[in-house]
């Protein structure tokens, strides 16, 4: 069965450090796609990345890096030198279609806290 | 700007109540969708649509049901509301119609209490 997992439920960093958010996922399908979504206090979700199944390049955006390693199952998100304003809850998401169905999947979000 | 809106911020109703919650996209965008977000358990879908008139049920569809009209409207209804549907309605869309692996732009979300 397809799965999202985010073990950590809450992280809590000084502004300045690094941090690491793990996103595991299950899957059968050889294609599916990988999701980053933020969602601020303000509530709305706002999409950060999208990485295919074929594609394990890893990513920079900014302060903002992913690590896709398909021999793990997992897609990591690391924000650099965190700030006050990265303080959100985080969700990873599958998506694939599984037995002719479309399948969009979220984990159970990591809550992030940068303190100043 | 993109933009997802849907019809209410907060909501209140009562048990056995019929419940509407309107979501309206303006980026022509094929498929639309409805989760409901609760603590520990992140987003769950309800429902999605890849095309008008069509539906397809998600995860969770039990005690909803959807319309979906018009291409940037998609209605999510809950035909007797419960207290257990108490949670955060958010709504979204994505283009590309079925089978496809877009983004979601997601709504400001509808926080639904039922008494």
């Amino acid at each position: 069965a397809q799965k999202v997992t985010q073990a950590q439920t809450e992280i809590s960093v000084v502004e300045k450090e690094d941090v690491t958010l793990d996103c595991v996922y299950e899957t059968r399908d050889t294609t599916y796609y990988l999701f980053w979504y933020k969602q601020p206090p303000s509530g709305e979700l706002v999409f950060l990345i999208r990485r295919n199944s074929f594609d394990e390049q890893n990513e920079i955006s900014g302060r903002y890096s992913w690590n896709f390693q398909k021999s793990t199952s997992s897609f990591n998100f690391t924000i650099t030198a965190s700030q006050v304003v990265d303080s959100a809850v985080y969700f990873c998401a599958l998506s694939e279609v599984s037995s002719g169905t479309y399948k969009y999947i979220f984990g159970t979000g990591t809550r992030l806290k940068v303190l100043a | 700007d993109v933009k997802v809106t849907q019809s209410s911020r907060y909501l209140v109703k009562r048990t056995g109540e019929k419940v509407f919650l309107e979501c309206v996209q303006d980026m022509d965008h094929e498929n639309m969708f409805w989760y409901r977000q609760d603590p520990g358990l992140g987003l769950r879908l309800i429902y999605f649509s890849y095309d008008v008139k069509m539906k397809e049920k998600g995860d969770i569809p039990e005690g909803y049901s959807v319309s979906r009209e018009k291409k940037e409207r998609f209605s999510l209804i809950l035909e007797s509301a419960s207290t257990n549907q108490t949670s955060m309605y958010l709504c979204a869309s994505s283009p590309g119609g079925a089978g496809s692996y877009n983004e979601q732009f997601f709504g400001p979300g509808t926080r639904l209490t039922v008494l």
